[in-house]
């Protein structure tokens, strides 16, 4: 069964610190793509990150980076700088190539909060 | 920029009532997928469209619902009998057919039932 999970149900940093955010999958796929995003408070929905399963290398965007630990079925999102308006909840997704049926699977998110 | 348009953007139905949203995807896209989110907290995934065929779905919308996708640029989710757990923001998404592509969510049709 392909299932995402996230533990980490709120966090609350400083703002222009750095954080982590957890995500483990499961999967018997051998190839597969994992995503991150990212919910504002006006419910909004927005894409932020993605990785490859067959790259070995984290992906980057902007101050959005990745903590790929492909052993340990595992994908942090890692903000570097925050700021208040990362404020949000944090989604990762995981989708699927081999079975045809490329739905997203989400884990139940992280809410941040960034305190000024 | 993607655009996922959804209307309406608020439904109040009643009881008993039938409710129906709409979902117009980002040109191109081929994928369809439609969540249903309480609280902002999870969000539950209902029906996936491949082409227009629905691909995978759980056993709710089977049940009570009525999803459909005409056209490649329109979808609907209907719900044939409205009931108070069915209060929630009701999210599509759509994506190119690619495993490796992002989804772009619309901004959601927030059903209340009273």
């Amino acid at each position: 069964a392909q299932k995402v999970t996230q533990t980490q149900t709120s966090i609350s940093v400083m703002e222009k610190t750095t954080v982590t955010m957890d995500c483990v999958y499961e999967t018997q796929d051998s190839s597969y793509f994992l995503f991150w995003y990212k919910q504002t408070a006006s419910g909004e929905i927005v894409f932020l990150i993605r990785q490859d399963s067959y790259k070995k290398e984290n992906a980057t965007v902007g101050h959005y980076s990745l903590n790929f630990q492909k052993p340990k079925s595992s994908i942090g999102l890692i903000i570097t700088a925050t700021q208040i308006e990362d404020s949000a909840v944090y989604f990762c997704a995981m989708r699927h190539v081999n079975t045809g049926n490329y739905k997203y699977v989400f884990g139940a998110g992280t809410r941040l909060k960034v305190i000024a | 920029d993607a655009a996922v348009t959804q209307k309406p953007r608020y439904l109040i139905k009643m009881k008993g009532q039938e409710a129906e949203m709409k979902c117009i995807p980002e040109k191109g896209h081929t994928a369809v997928f439609w969540y249903q989110q309480k609280q902002s907290k999870e969000l539950k995934f209902l029906i996936y469209f491949q082409n227009q065929q629905p691909l995978d779905q759980i056993d709710m919308v089977k049940e009570r619902f009525s999803a459909v996708c005409p056209s490649s640029s329109l979808c609907s989710l209907g719900i044939r009998t409205c009931e108070a757990e069915d209060s929630a923001l009701y999210l599509c998404s759509s994506s190119h057919g690619q495993a490796n592509t992002e989804v772009f969510f619309g901004k959601g049709t927030r059903l209340t039932v009273v």
